[in-house]
């Protein structure tokens, strides 16, 4: 059962353009939500996180927005940049924030062209 | 500060022989967490490590044991190997403290079982 899901595998964006990544979770215990940055043959970065008592969270160019009533939220990357091209993560976890377990999507590959 | 670090990069062994990751958390971090990242799909958590003892885990067999030293490092075992046990194996480190809002990563051990 696949409790967060990240159903566009891939999304290729023009440079200077926004980057919109998205994300859906079924567990209505989750509580915290973060999403990371992944290049090949390197571990996950984390980028931004949100707790669940916040609709939006801004950090630079990146902002996540929660949907809590349909158990949604999104990335938004405004300007987008070449070096943004990278595997995305949504994570979630449930009472505690990130030191409790995280449960992660299948992630999306961002292309940035220039 | 050296982050997250993780020993072997890489490994390569035999079906049925047993191996051993290790990691060293991020200066300040108690808690260890190890994941397993399938090609294709995002980390998906084995278990968790603090104070020495396991605190929660994932839904891997016994094969996948751990243990955590007085300082804090943390080790993964794996024993009769499959050749499903191919993947990334991540390590992160997070610290207790209410205010903690992510979960650093190494770069993370390459497995491949032939």
């Amino acid at each position: 059962d696949q409790q967060v899901k990240q159903n566009s595998p891939s999304l290729s964006v023009q440079e200077g353009r926004i980057s919109i990544l998205n994300c859906d979770y079924t567990n209505s215990m989750f509580d915290y939500f973060l999403w990371y940055k992944k290049y090949p043959a390197e571990g996950p970065t984390f980028l931004i996180s949100i707790s669940s008592i916040k609709d939006k969270n801004e950090d630079g160019r990146f902002t996540v927005f929660l949907n809590k009533s349909a158990k949604h939220l999104s990335l938004h990357i405004v300007p987008s940049q070449p070096g943004d091209s990278a595997v995305y993560f949504c994570a979630a976890s449930a009472y505690g924030g990130a030191t409790n377990k995280l449960i992660f999507g299948t992630g999306t590959l961002l292309a940035v062209q220039p | 500060d050296a982050g997250v670090t993780q020993s072997p990069t890489h490994l390569i062994k035999t079906r049925g022989q047993q191996v051993t990751l290790r990691c060293s958390p991020k200066s300040g971090h108690d808690t260890v967490s190890w994941y397993q990242q399938a090609l294709g799909q995002g980390p998906q958590f084995i278990f968790q490590y603090y104070e020495e003892e396991e605190r929660q885990r994932g839904n891997f067999p016994d094969r996948f044991s751990g243990h955590q030293f007085p300082n804090y490092s943390s080790e993964l075992n794996v024993n009769a190997l499959l050749l499903g046990d191919s993947a990334l194996y991540l390590c992160a480190s997070s610290s207790p403290s209410p205010l903690n809002t992510e979960a650093f990563f190494g770069q993370g051990t390459r497995l491949t079982v032939v």
